[in-house]
């Protein structure tokens, strides 16, 4: 893989279900992986930072996992709420350290 | 204010005109990227600064896109000539330190060519 993908592009849940996304990157050279969480009109802000294989961690209902041997994280939110509607960016660092690169995003949207 | 502010908010110009976006970084961080955003689309790296250096530029779409950041904490982009194909969210983020820690985000500049 040479570029950060996500997917689903987009998803739209009902309040209360449980929900996972993807991101895959490079796994050669990795150095970090971020989780941004984007809700319109603000900036985007930080989930996790995670650098480590196997790392898991968790924010309230907002859990991340790492697996930088196969490239990939997961984003799993428990009871999604309607305020979790948002975009959630992945990036990826490699050990040049420089740059964040992104992932096109999952559009999320939680119905009440 | 704590967070990282970028102005203007929104700019449109016209096609051809110069433009110039102002990023305020949280005092005291020493890294600062700024980003382009296409509706759609995932954010694109631009520019790296360490302090006032610009440690990598690879991401400027062309010599139209220069950045700076003289005394190693305000940065401007500047966009010279501007196209239609320009148009996009410009996004600012700084931080503390190396890029295994987080990045904050200002709200982005809207540009508008037309």
């Amino acid at each position: 893989i040479l570029n950060v993908e996500q997917s689903p592009q987009s998803l739209h849940v009902q309040e209360g279900d449980s929900t996972n996304f993807t991101c895959s990157f490079p796994s050669s050279n990795f150095y970090a992986l971020h989780w941004y969480r984007w809700e319109t009109a603000k900036s985007p802000e930080a989930l996790f930072v995670m650098t480590l294989n196997g790392d898991e961690k968790k924010k309230g209902r907002i859990s991340a996992t790492l697996n930088t041997k196969e490239g990939y994280s997961y984003l799993y939110i428990k009871g999604s709420q309607p305020e979790d509607s948002a975009t959630y960016l992945c990036a990826s660092v490699n050990n040049a350290g420089n740059m964040l690169t992104f992932g096109g995003g999952t559009r999320l949207m939680v119905k009440p | 204010g704590a967070g990282v502010s970028q102005s203007p908010r929104y700019k449109v110009a016209k096609r051809g005109q110069d433009v110039a976006l102002r990023c305020d970084p949280i005092s005291g961080h020493v890294s600062l990227f700024w980003y382009q955003q296409a509706l759609g689309q995932g954010p694109e790296f631009l520019t790296y600064f360490q302090n006032e250096a610009q440690l990598d530029k690879s991401g400027l779409p062309s010599d139209r896109f220069f950045a700076e950041r003289p005394e190693g904490s305000v940065s401007t982009l500047k966009i010279q000539r501007t196209q239609q194909e320009d148009s996009a969210v410009y996004l600012c983020a700084s931080s503390f330190g190396d890029t295994n820690t987080e990045a904050f985000f200002g709200q982005g500049t809207r540009l508008t060519v037309v």
